[in-house]
Formats: C-alpha cells, structure tokens, sequence
C-alpha cells in the first residue's frame, strides 16, 4: 500500500525567511511525488512533481523539492517566504506504473507572518 | 477558459435527497476523478475512469454511483443524502502517469 505522511500540521514562518514543509512516503516501486496548494476556498493547484532525473525539482511560485530516496522524504523548500504564500500544502505519491491513483498526506498549514 | 469545472459550487439539501454534481474537463484527458475532502481536510479518492471505463471504485457506500457519458465528462449522483456526506468534492482529471491533475474548483455539499 502506499502512503503519505505531513509530521506538522502548521509551520509559521516569517516573511523573507527560508521555509521547508515536510513530506514522507511509503510505496513499493518506484515513486512518482507531487506537491499542491490549496488557498481558501479553491481547488488544488499543481505546483511540482519528481518523476525521475534530478533530485531537485523547481516548480511554480519559487518553490522546489528535494527527493530523497533513502530518506523517502520529498520536502518543499522555498528561500524567502512571502506572505502571500500562506495556504494549505499538500504531498501526494502514486506508484509509477500502477493504476493512477494518487494518495494526499493530511495536509500541512503554512503560515507566513509579516 | 476553465480546464476542469463542477456544477453546483455550493448544494444544500435535505437528509434523504438525492443529488448529482457535474463535472467537465476540456483538457482533452483520458481519465478523470472524484476525490472527497472532510472537514479535516484530508482529500480521499472515491472513482476514477479512464475513457468512460471504471478503474478506481474506493470504499464508497452505494448511495454514491458516477457516470461518465464520455471521456470529458464524469459526474457524481447521490442517493438519499446523509449528514456525513457533507464534504467538498472534487473532480480533477489526468493525461498519463507521470502527471499530475488538474482539479476543478469543488462542490461544497452541506446536508441539513
């Protein structure tokens, strides 16, 4: 079975600060990772994805993620934090090659204070 | 235009209604999805289908049935409505397996 765990349901931060929001996972095979946002009141949005290739993956807004195979950790980092950027983030695995079914951790709050 | 979008935005019913939520995605995709997000905000996946064919049932009651016309469209119906039901859902959809979904705006369903 795969899963996703989000250890913090809330990280605070301040503006201008580097944040990181934590991600494990557990699948058998190899894994495919995403991370989304969800701002109040709206639906998901994308924001990147490890595949394969690199370990650092940029994606939208400035954000990136480190996949970490022996760690099974896939955290999202971003330098400076902006205000702005407070939302709910979520983690999500699918395993590569299997039925596409994606699984969310719980979800963690991020937020930015200025 | 909107890749993914869901009719009603908002449904408030009785207990013991039934209900359909519409779903419609331009994106050209071959699978879509409906996925519930309780109060906590854990998102769990219920269907999915990939060209009109059902390949994800979850441990869904039956009282919740979709339908998928074509492969652009996936809708959700709801029988006899209960309190925990009340949720939002969402529909997203997907091209292959390496990416990610593009998820519509939700459906906040509240039961009364």
């Amino acid at each position: 079975a795969q899963s996703v765990a989000q250890p913090e349901d809330q990280v605070n931060v301040a503006e201008g600060n580097p944040l990181t929001v934590k991600c494990t996972y557990s699948v058998s095979g190899n894994p495919y990772l995403f991370w989304y946002v969800q701002y109040p009141n709206r639906g998901l949005q994308f924001l990147l994805k490890y595949i394969t290739g690199d370990n650092l993956v940029k994606g939208s807004y400035g954000f990136e993620a480190e996949f970490n195979k022996s760690q099974t950790s896939f955290h999202l980092k971003k330098p400076s934090a902006l205000v702005s950027d407070s939302a709910l983030y979520f983690c999500a695995v699918k395993r590569g090659g299997a039925t596409n079914k994606l699984i969310f951790g719980t979800g963690t709050l991020l937020a930015v204070q200025p | 235009d909107t890749a993914v979008s869901q009719t009603p935005k908002y449904l408030v019913t009785q207990m013991g209604n039934d209900k359909s939520i519409k779903c419609e995605q331009n994106l050209g995709h071959d699978t879509m999805y409906w996925y519930k997000q309780d109060s906590k905000k854990f998102l769990k996946i219920m269907f999915s289908y990939n060209n009109k064919e059902l390949i994800i049932n979850e441990t869904v009651p039956n009282r919740f049935s979709p339908k998928s016309p074509d492969k652009a469209h996936l809708n959700l119906h709801i029988n006899s409505l209960e309190l925990g039901d009340s949720a939002v859902y969402f529909c997203a959809s997907s091209q292959d397996r390496g990416d990610g979904y593009t998820f519509g705006s939700g459906t906040r369903l509240t039961v009364v």
